[in-house]
């Protein structure tokens, strides 16, 4: 079955400090991954996207996100978390055959000064 | 990406009453999507909305509850239908890239809270 799971459902940092978000997938053929982003009141932010390539991808807002297909992973870093992105992430997956994504259950991400 | 524009951002309804969303796009596309957000939960898609047919529907959602329309291919409307509290959610209309990579751009959703 087609998934994606956030296993973090709540992660406080520091501002300043790094940031990985977790995100695990199963998926049946060649994933295409995204993050979005969704500020509160917000709707969803396409913060970066994997389809095809160089398994490291950049994003906006400074992030980045590595696919690890031998762990069906695409987990999302940031060197250096700052206060504006205190805010709920989700991964997603989709496919080449499909108009379709799979959300996870999101992780929030609150930043302390 | 394109720019997408929901009504209303937010509404306070009633039980058994009806609500319409609107969403606005500034370019031409083939399908619209609409999804669901329930509190504190993640997106589920309610619908593909193709201009010139009926929209296709997921499992464990109905035209009767969820009836859409797509008039022309910048413009389509979502009822919410019948409403009970089990409807509070964030509703989202999303178009796909331009780009055939598969991603999803969002409009700021419609806050529904039915009392």
């Amino acid at each position: 079955a087609q998934s994606v799971t956030q296993p973090d459902i709540h992660i406080t940092v520091s501002e300043g400090a790094s940031l990985e978000l977790r995100c695990n997938y199963s998926y049946g053929a060649t994933p295409y991954l995204f993050w979005y982003v969704q500020s509160p009141g917000q709707g969803l932010q396409l913060l970066l996207k994997y389809f095809s390539g160089d398994t490291l991808v950049q994003g906006i807002k400074g992030f980045e996100a590595e696919f690890k297909r031998s762990q069906s992973s695409f987990n999302l870093r940031k060197p250096s978390v700052h206060w504006s992105d205190a805010a709920e992430y989700f991964c997603a997956v989709g496919g080449w055959n499909t108009d379709k994504l799979i959300f996870g259950t999101g992780t929030r991400l609150q930043v302390f000064p | 990406s394109a720019v997408i524009s929901q009504k209303p951002s937010r509404d306070i309804c009633q039980r058994g009453t009806s609500l319409t969303i609107q969403c606005q796009v500034d370019s031409q596309v083939t399908m619209m999507f609409w999804y669901r957000q329930q509190p504190g939960q993640s997106l589920t898609l309610i619908a593909t909305a193709n201009q010139g047919s009926e929209a296709t529907y997921e499992s464990g959602f109905v035209i009767d509850k969820f009836p859409i329309s797509r008039p022309n291919l910048t413009f389509s409307t979502l009822t919410v239908s019948n409403m009970s509290p089990e409807d509070s959610s964030i509703y989202l209309c999303s178009v796909k890239g331009e780009w055939g990579t598969g991603e999803l751009f969002f409009g700021e959703g419609s806050r529904l809270t039915v009392l």
